[in-house]
C-alpha cells in the first residue's frame, strides 16, 4: 500500500524560483490538507480540500497555491519562493474530514518534504 | 482559533520508567488524536479519541479523554527506547475540516 507519497523528499531552491510539491493517494480519500512543520511553532494548516475542484485556505495560506482537478492529487505551489517558506511540508489525507461533532477519520501523513530556500 | 497547548515541551526519561504527557485545549474538544513523529520522519497514527471519558490503550501507550478539563493525556507504561520521538496531539474545531496540533513534546528515553 502506497498511502500517501509526496515528492520531492529534498529540495533547495533560490529565492524567487518557482515549485511544485507532488502530493499522491492512493487509498480514495475526499479529505486532502497541506501542513508546514517549523521548529517551536508546530504543524500549521497551509490549505486543504474536501473533494475534487473544492479547496480552501487554513491558517498561514499566504505565498502558497493549490489546486485538486483529482481525487488522487494535491499539488502545493510557491510562486515566489522566499526564505521564510524553508520549513518540512507535510500532505496528509482522510475518508473523511475533520469535522468537530460527528465521527472522523484517521489522518494519514505522507513522510514529509524539506524545502530550504536561499 | 483554537490552541492545543502540551506539556512538557521535553522529557528524558531512565528506561523503564512511566511517563505523562498532556494536551489542554483552549476552546471545547470535540475528539482528540495523538501522533508520534521520528526525526526526518512523517507523522505515525496512535489512536483517536472521541468522546468525555474514553481511554484508549495500544501496547504500553494509554491516552484519555477529560472533556470537562478540556485535556487529554497520553501515559506510557515501562518506557523502551523505541517510544522516543516527538508525541503530538491534535484536534478538530467545532463544524471544521481544520485539524489543530500541538507544538509536541519530545521524548527521550535513556537505556
Amino acid at each position: 500500500n502506497a498511502g500517501v507519497t509526496q515528492t520531492p523528499k529534498f529540495q533547495v531552491l533560490k529565492t524567487g524560483q518557482s515549485m511544485t510539491l507532488q502530493c499522491a493517494q492512493d487509498m480514495n480519500h475526499e479529505y486532502m490538507s497541506w501542513y508546514r512543520q517549523d521548529p517551536g511553532m508546530g504543524l500549521r494548516l497551509i490549505h486543504y480540500s474536501v473533494g475534487a475542484g473544492i479547496t480552501d485556505q487554513g491558517e498561514v495560506p499566504n505565498g502558497y497555491n493549490v489546486s485538486r482537478s483529482t481525487t488522487e492529487d494535491f499539488p502545493l505551489r510557491l510562486l515566489s519562493a522566499a526564505p521564510s517558506q524553508t520549513s518540512v511540508y507535510f500532505c496528509a489525507s482522510s475518508y473523511r474530514g475533520t469535522s468537530g461533532g460527528s465521527n472522523t477519520g484517521e489522518l494519514f501523513f505522507g513522510e514529509g518534504s524539506r524545502l530550504t530556500v536561499l | 482559533s483554537q490552541e492545543l497547548e502540551q506539556s512538557p515541551q521535553s522529557l528524558i526519561v531512565q528506561e523503564g520508567k512511566n511517563l505523562t504527557i498532556n494536551c489542554t485545549s483552549s476552546k471545547t474538544l470535540y475528539g482528540l488524536y495523538w501522533y508520534k513523529q521520528k526525526y526526518g520522519e512523517g507523522l505515525i497514527f496512535l489512536m483517536m479519541l472521541q468522546k468525555g471519558g474514553e481511554e484508549k490503550s495500544h501496547e504500553k501507550i494509554t491516552a484519555k479523554l477529560d472533556e470537562k478539563k478540556q485535556q487529554s493525556s497520553l501515559h506510557i507504561t515501562a518506557s523502551q527506547p523505541s517510544h522516543a520521538g516527538i508525541y503530538l496531539c491534535g484536534a478538530p474545531g467545532a463544524g471544521s475540516y481544520q485539524l489543530t496540533f500541538g507544538k509536541g513534546t519530545k521524548l527521550s528515553v535513556i537505556p
